[in-house]
């Protein structure tokens, strides 16, 4: 069974504090890693599909790494705000298939 | 606007008993997936399917099964419902055949069985 986990659990911030949260996954047979956002009562969203080793991507003030070599991805969030409270999931697509596993996520409060 | 709708969105049932959740979308998707959603395991993959008359067995299949009759739905059904099925059920779709295709959800169904 394909292991994808990441850390921290939870984490409480101060609003305007930069953070970042880790996700690790298998480093062989890489085919995707996807990043969502899940706010509390409503559904997992999309925030980034990375591909390549080495990608970098933004959205505003979010951001996430991929280095498929050692199988880790990291997302940072710059300057956070109360908003930005969620739950951010992970999800390891392996070889040419189109299923996702998730990791249990990392919880971030965000206080004003 | 394409969604991917869920009913119900609440239920309660009782062990033994046999419940049916559906699944519908509009993005005219062949992927279709049912995860749960419980405490400490984050989301769970139950089963899948990559168009008409093809599913596939998940993580945590027992006690579940599937059909796909058309692209638009994929119902979940809890042959005896179980205490250990009391969970947030969540339908996915995706686009096939291109490695940066993301998942859309549906809202979820909470399910308690009694």
């Amino acid at each position: 069974i394909l292991n994808v986990e990441q850390s921290p659990q939870s984490l409480h911030v101060q609003e305007g504090d930069s953070t970042n949260f880790t996700c690790s996954f298998p480093s062989s047979n890489f085919y995707a890693l996807h990043w969502y956002r899940w706010e509390t009562a409503k559904s997992p969203e999309a925030l980034f599909v990375m591909t390549l080793n080495g990608d970098e991507k933004k959205k505003g003030r979010i951001s996430a790494t991929l280095n498929t070599k050692e199988g880790y991805s990291y997302l940072y969030i710059k300057g956070s705000q109360p908003e930005d409270s969620a739950t951010y999931l992970c999800a390891f697509k392996e070889g040419n298939t189109d299923k996702l596993i998730f990791g249990t996520g990392t919880r971030l409060q965000v206080f004003p | 606007d394409a969604e991917i709708t869920q009913s119900p969105r609440h239920k309660i049932t009782e062990t033994g008993r046999q419940v049916t959740l559906a699944c519908h979308q509009t993005w005219n998707h062949n992927n279709m997936f049912w995860y749960r959603q419980d405490l400490g395991h984050g989301l769970r993959l139950i089963h899948y399917s990559y168009g008409v008359q093809d599913t596939n067995k998940g993580e945590v299949s027992d006690g579940y099964s599937v059909s796909r009759s058309n692209t638009e739905d994929l119902p979940l059904t809890l042959e005896s419902a179980a205490s250990s099925q009391t969970s947030v059920y969540f339908c996915a779709s995706s686009e096939d055949g291109r490695r940066n295709n993301e998942q859309f959800f549906g809202p979820g169904t909470r399910l308690t069985v009694l």
